[in-house]
């Protein structure tokens, strides 16, 4: 079975640009989290989808939004990118939402801002 | 809020020797622990998990005993590879409205010949 597959692997933006980043879960999964992994750094929670609709925000600037689509693939949108915003985004799914259900990671995508 | 601390590293060992990367949490209620490993340039692949008090996660060669006394997630594994290096990461899961991971800083090993 296919596992987390997220588009593109990489990305290099200027600042001020706009970035769509694109997942797909495990086939069968309704939950789609995003997380920003800054480098040396433990991936931070940015996002949480559950049967499309937004389950949990985390502590991100509104310039980071996202949506599950009827297939339960997702999109991460940023607006003005910032330098800071450089990192490796992962996305994971899920079963569902209890905490004993694991969180499978894809790839990631790796942004880099100029 | 809740948290997870782990041991700072980078950690070195040689091979066959006996790891322990500590890990403790600060959480509400009954988290999930786990353990989830980075290989370079690559996303993370779930290791382990413990969802209640006193579990034992395995896999691997690798253990970790969820300890509700001492709030801690230990990483043990008796005799490490070459193939073993890589970041390691412990988080938790509260579930239901806060049901994202909260992870730890990683703690980086890497095991010489």
């Amino acid at each position: 079975d296919a596992g987390v597959t997220q588009s593109p692997t990489h990305l290099i933006k200027t600042r001020g640009q706009h970035v769509t980043l694109r997942c797909s879960p495990i086939s069968g999964h309704k939950s789609v989290s995003w997380y920003q992994q800054v480098l040396g750094q433990g991936p931070q929670f940015i996002f949480q989808y559950y049967e499309k609709e937004e389950r949990g925000r985390g502590n991100f600037p509104d310039r980071f939004s996202a949506r599950q689509f009827p297939n339960y693939s997702s999109e991460l949108n940023v607006n003005a990118l910032l330098l800071g915003d450089s990192a490796l985004y992962l996305c994971a799914s899920s079963l569902r939402l209890d905490s004993f259900y694991e969180q499978y990671f894809g790839p990631g995508t790796r942004l880099t801002v100029t | 809020g809740d948290s997870v601390t782990q041991m700072e590293g980078p950690v070195t060992l040689s091979e066959e020797a006996f790891l322990t990367i500590n890990c403790t949490y600060t959480a509400t209620g009954y988290p999930s622990l786990f353990w989830y490993v980075q290989y370079p340039g690559e996303g993370l692949q779930l290791l382990l998990k413990a969802t209640k008090a006193d579990d034992k996660g395995s896999n691997k060669g690798f253990e970790a005993t969820y300890r509700k006394e001492t709030t801690s997630f230990h990483l043990e594994k008796g005799s490490v590879q070459v193939s073993d290096s890589a970041v390691y990461f412990c988080a938790l899961n509260r579930g239901g409205s806060q049901g994202n991971l909260i992870f730890g800083k990683g703690t980086k090993l890497s095991v010489k010949p």
